[in-house]
C-alpha cells in the first residue's frame, strides 16, 4: 500500500488533456513537501519529468505540466501523444516514516 | 553530460548477501545525494536509501536492519548492500543522482540491474 495514491489507469486520445492525481496527507504533501514525476517506458529507467511540484527539467516538452494543492497534487499532459504511453509516477516526502522518498503506486497511461 | 554505470550481482540464492555499486561519470561528486532505487517484477518504484560524499546515509526504514550504502570518493563510486535476501528483494534495482531536497528529486539515473534471489 503506497503512502501516495495515484488512480492505477488513465486513457486519453491523441490530442486530449489528460490528468494524473497524486493524493498524500498531512505528513507529506500537506505538510509542505514538494511533489516530483517520473515518465518510465516499461523496460527502461524512469525520466524526472517534473520537479519541485511545477518545474520542468531541460528538454521535458511544454505539454506535461504540474500542480500542487492541499494534500494532492496533479501531472496534466496538454495535447497527449502516442509517445506518452509509459507508467507515471509521484514522489514526495514523508515525515512520519522518515523516509526521504516515497512514491505512489504508479498509473499506466493507455494513448487510444 | 553525467553518466551513472552500475553493476553487480545477478543471480542469488536466498539468505546471500546482494551487491552492487554505481560509478558516476562527469559532473560534481560532492555537491549531490546518491541514491538506490528499486522496482520489483510488474510493481512500482521503491526508495532504499542514499548516500552523499561524506559518507551521511538515509535509509527506508523497512529496510534499515538489511541494507548498507557506502561511498568511494576516490573513484566517485557508492555501493549497496542487502543482507539476507528472499525472493521479495527480487527486483531491478536502480542508482540515481538526488537533488535539492528533501524530498529530492532524482534527475539522472542508472540503466538498473535485474537481481533475482531464486
Amino acid at each position: 500500500q503506497s503512502v501516495l495514491t495515484q488512480p492505477p489507469s488513465v486513457s486519453g486520445a491523441p490530442g486530449q488533456r489528460v490528468t494524473i492525481s497524486c493524493t498524500g496527507s498531512s505528513s507529506n504533501i500537506g505538510a509542505g513537501y514538494d511533489v516530483h514525476w517520473y515518465q518510465q517506458i516499461p523496460g527502461t529507467a524512469p525520466k524526472l519529468l517534473i520537479y519541485s511540484n511545477t518545474n520542468r527539467p531541460s528538454g521535458v516538452p511544454d505539454r506535461f505540466s504540474g500542480s500542487k494543492s492541499g494534500t494532492s497534487a496533479s501531472l496534466a499532459i496538454t495535447g497527449v501523444q502516442a509517445e506518452d504511453e509509459a507508467d507515471y509516477y509521484c514522489q514526495s516526502y514523508d515525515i512520519s516514516l522518515s523516509v526521504s522518498g516515497v512514491f505512489g503506486g504508479g498509473t499506466k497511461l493507455t494513448v487510444l | 553530460q553525467v553518466r551513472l554505470q552500475q553493476w553487480g550481482a545477478g543471480l542469488l540464492k536466498p539468505s546471500e548477501t546482494l551487491s552492487l555499486t554505481c560509478a558516476v561519470y562527469g559532473g560534481s561528486f560532492s555537491d549531490y545525494f546518491w541514491t538506490w532505487i528499486r522496482q520489483p517484477p510488474g510493481k512500482g518504484l521503491e526508495w532504499i536509501g542514499e548516500i552523499n560524499h561524506s559518507g551521511s546515509t538515509n535509509y527506508n526504514s523497512s529496510l534499515k536492519s538489511r541494507v548498507t550504502i557506502s561511498v568511494d570518493t576516490s573513484k566517485n563510486q557508492f555501493s549497496l548492500k542487502l543482507t539476507s535476501v528472499t525472493a521479495a528483494d527480487t527486483a531491478v534495482y536502480f542508482c540515481a543522482r538526488a537533488c535539492s531536497g528533501p524530498p529530492y528529486y532524482m534527475d539522472v539515473w542508472g540503466k538498473g540491474t535485474t537481481v533475482t534471489a531464486s
